[in-house]
Formats: C-alpha cells, structure tokens, sequence
C-alpha cells in the first residue's frame, strides 16, 4: 500500500509564473489536506477537501491559491503568479475517515519544495 | 482561536530521557497529536491522545491532561536517529484540521 505521493519534490519557478502541486492520497483515503512549512517554522493548515468537495479553506490565501480534489485523479494545489514568499514546503496529508477517533490520523507525504526565483 | 506553545529547543544524552512538553489552548478540543519530522522530510506520526492519561507505545510514550490544556511527549533511551523536530497538533471538534505548534527540535548528543 503505497503512501501519500507528492509530486514534483522539488519545483523551480520564476516570479509571476504558476505552480501546480499533486496528491495522490493513500489508497482508500478520502480525506486530503494541504498545509505549508515555511523554513524554521510549523506546518500551517491550508486547506481540507474530500472527493469533488472543499470542507475547510480557513488556510488559503485569498487570491492566487486555489485546491481541487476531482473524482478521479489527484488533489492539485495550484497557485498562480508566485511571489517569492510563496516559497516553501507543501505538505499533503490523508487520512480515512473525517471525524475525530482513534485510528484516524493524517498520514504525509515527503512534500513539494517551491523555490520562487 | 488557538494557541499552542512548546519549546524551541531541548538537547539530551544518548541513552537518556527527554520530556517534550506542549500547552494548547482551544475551544472544542478533539484530539492531540505527536509527530516526527527529520529535516527535509515528511511528519511521520507518534501518538495520538484524546482521553486523559498515558499512551506508551516501545520507547514513546504521550501524556495528555484536558483540564491543563497539556500534553508531553516522553522518549526513552534515546537514539541519535532520534534527533529530530517533534511537532505537537491539536484537533479540533468537528473540523479534520490540524494546528501545529512550531515543533521542538531535538538535538541528542553521544
């Protein structure tokens, strides 16, 4: 049973330009998360979606970050004209099921490092 | 809101005992955890706490007390693969998210 995949690893993109992260949960996971680490810092919540639906976008800048979990494929997380502080480590999550009980931690993936040149 | 606070730093002895401590404060409150994170890579999870009392599991073990509002992570026998942040996450009542502390970052030394 592979984990959650995250790719690319690492991304490069140049001020301006858009930046597309994907997810692919663990297999029977539902339930995927987006949270962003900056360097020397603590994971910060992003965004919580379920298959074709946003749950929780109290995370998400308002303008240029948008999420999508679509019924087949991967969550992307997409984010357009970058800035330089868009520059950090996007972590993806999934876990089984939604409300709270044992069992139902969020597993992660290794990450997507975003460097905005 | 939500605040939650734990040491920036702590070092410790191969072979020794470390106590990680995290105080939460939130409205709603359903469910603590701990997780590993070695630098550059994924929180990988510990423990997960949500009644009052000690969950030990090998040499981790997570204490948690709902009326203070804290929770410890206790590591025993400690390994230098153990150097690492330790990030402690509250969860809050009908929502999945998770807010993290800053993490404490473990330095064990031979």
């Amino acid at each position: 049973n592979a984990g959650v995949m995250q790719n690319p690893r690492h991304l490069v993109r140049r001020r301006g330009q858009e930046a597309r992260l994907r997810c692919s949960p663990m297999k029977g996971h539902s339930h995927v998360y987006w949270y962003r680490q900056l360097p020397e810092e603590g994971l910060k919540f992003m965004v919580y979606l379920q298959k074709e639906n946003i749950i929780d976008e109290s995370g998400m800048p308002k303008e240029r970050f948008s999420a999508e979990f679509p019924k087949e494929g991967p969550s992307i997380l997409r984010i357009q004209q970058v800035v330089r502080g868009d520059s950090a480590a996007y972590f993806c999550a999934s876990s089984p099921l939604g409300q709270g009980s044992r069992g139902t931690e969020a597993f992660f993936g290794q990450g997507t490092r975003l460097t905005v040149v | 809101g939500q605040n939650i606070d734990q040491p920036t730093e702590m070092t410790a002895t191969e072979g020794a005992i470390v106590q990680i401590n995290c105080t939460y404060q939130t409205s709603g409150f359903n469910g603590l955890f701990w997780y590993q994170q070695h630098a550059g890579e994924a929180p990988t999870f510990l423990s997960y706490n949500v009644l009052d009392g000690l969950e030990e599991k090998g040499r981790f073990s997570s204490f948690l007390s709902r009326s203070k509002g804290y929770s410890y992570l206790l590591l025993k026998e400690l390994q230098m693969k153990d150097s690492a942040s330790y990030l402690c996450a509250v969860r809050k009542y009908n929502t999945d998210k998770l807010i993290f502390g800053t993490g404490t970052r473990l330095q064990v030394f031979p």
